[in-house]
């Protein structure tokens, strides 16, 4: 059972392209969540999905960023015209069930995005 | 809101010393706590949780108790090896599975 999958890597943008992240959950997850570490921070949450839906975007910047979680396919998030100031470690993470008390989220590696 | 606020770093030990992080919150509900742990150029792993208050979590040698009346979930451990060089963050959640962070603590061992 593969862990949960975010392509690229790395991702090198200019100032003004837009930025594809992709997260796959673990097999059975249906609750993806995207995270943000900005360098020598924590973790800062961005959005909450399950499948079509959005639960939860409070930690989403208002404008650049969309996230979706199609039925078919990975989870995206979308960075419109990135700036400098988006360089930073993108997580995904997936879990089974809500409102547990003890249900794991588990982490992908991440895609580490640079602006230049 | 919720927070965590967790011991600053970097810490450097050296192999076989003792270990505490010290991590405290705030929550504005009944958290279930959290230590995860990244390794370099890694995700996060989850270390070990505790849900209610006196719980205690341990895995791989660290335990951390649940401290309602402080509002604490110190990480510790007895005897730490070069291999436990990582960052380590606390973490809780509240309802919605939305995690909070602290800053989290780099450590170093050396041989």
């Amino acid at each position: 059972n593969a862990g949960v999958m975010q392509n690229p890597r790395h991702l090198v943008r200019r100032r003004g392209q837009e930025a594809r992240l992709r997260c796959s959950p673990m097999k059975g997850h249906s609750h993806v969540y995207w995270y943000r570490q900005l360098p020598e921070e924590g973790l800062k949450f961005m959005v909450y999905l399950q499948k079509e839906n959005i639960i939860d975007e409070s930690g989403m910047p208002k404008e650049r960023f969309s996230a979706e979680f199609p039925k078919e396919g990975p989870s995206i998030l979308r960075i419109q015209q990135v700036v400098r100031g988006d360089s930073a470690a993108y997580f995904c993470a997936s879990s089974t069930r809500t409102a547990q008390r003890d249900t794991e989220a588990f982490f992908g590696q991440g895609t580490r995005l640079t602006v230049v | 809101g919720d927070s965590v606020t967790q011991m600053e770093g970097p810490v450097t030990l050296s192999e076989e010393a003792f270990l505490t992080i010290n991590c405290t919150y705030t929550a504005t509900g009944y958290p279930s706590l959290f230590w995860y742990v990244q390794y370099p150029g890694e995700g996060l792993q989850l270390l070990l949780k505790a849900t209610k208050a006196d719980d205690k979590g341990s895995n791989k040698g660290f335990e951390a108790t649940y401290r309602k009346e402080t509002t604490s979930f110190h990480l510790e451990k007895g005897s730490v090896q070069v291999s436990d060089s990582a960052v380590y963050f606390c973490a809780l959640k509240v309802g919605n599975e939305k995690l909070t962070f602290g800053t989290g603590t780099r450590l170093t061992i050396i041989p």
